[in-house]
């Protein structure tokens, strides 16, 4: 497709159980971004790869939180043992080379942990 | 503390009419400081770009100012309209991508 693809857009599940969220980038983008978001806060930084690589990981919360990009394309976030808190709006965004270089957002996935 | 600080949280204006939000920032170095538009239920879309030695940058009704010695920036939006009715978010970059909590405007008829 022409830009970025999350899904699913929308994610129930038990508190407890584990998810994976899914991003596919706009095509030859090197830089992969996610972000996780609350209700009327600004995206907050997750992790960032550079190709198959996580060039910064200092933002995932904890290590229930797991990302991998095993080809230099498509990355899957994994939450193990969800929690109520885990609630929010990921967001996956790519670039063609990070830097300077501009982002392009998808429409997140929406994770609802009870 | 969040490294990007947006102000005011949120701003009601009447269409038709201008306004100006703030954006703060302590990250340093950094290679450019954007400015996006996000939709409620959207991804956030890019609006202006600026490296750091710009000082200002126009897009349409929209102009980015940056200071790079203060480290501030601002968003100027002329002639509002309803559609511009989203939150605005102050993102600096380095390799990552910093963003402040943005600010809520409404703006109504």
């Amino acid at each position: 497709g022409a830009g970025v693809s999350q899904t699913p857009s929308n994610k129930v599940t038990e508190k407890g159980k584990y998810v994976e969220l899914r991003c596919d980038p706009i095509s030859g983008h090197t830089a992969l971004y996610w972000y996780r978001q609350s209700l009327g806060q600004g995206p907050e930084f997750l992790i960032y790869f550079q190709g198959t690589g996580a060039a910064d990981d200092s933002g995932l919360p904890n290590d229930r939180f797991f990302a991998v990009r095993p080809e230099g394309s498509v990355s899957t976030l994994k939450i193990q043992r969800t929690e109520r808190g885990d609630s929010a709006v990921y967001l996956c965004a790519s670039s063609l080379r990070g830097g300077h270089t501009e982002a392009f957002f998808g429409q997140g996935t929406r994770l609802t942990v009870v | 503390k969040n490294q990007v600080e947006q102000s005011p949280q949120s701003l009601i204006i009447l269409e038709g009419k201008n306004c100006t939000l703030q954006c703060n920032y302590t990250v340093s170095p950094f290679s450019n400081l954007r400015w996006y538009k996000q939709d409620t239920g959207r991804g956030p879309v890019s609006l202006t770009i600026m490296t750091f030695s710009e000082n200002t940058k126009s897009n349409g009704r929209y102009t980015a100012t940056l200071d790079a010695d203060t480290k501030q920036s601002s968003l100027h939006i002329t002639a509002s309209q309803l559609s511009d009715s989203a939150s605005y978010i102050c993102v600096v970059i380095n390799n990552d991508m910093r963003f402040g909590a943005g600010t809520r405007l409404t703006v109504k008829p």
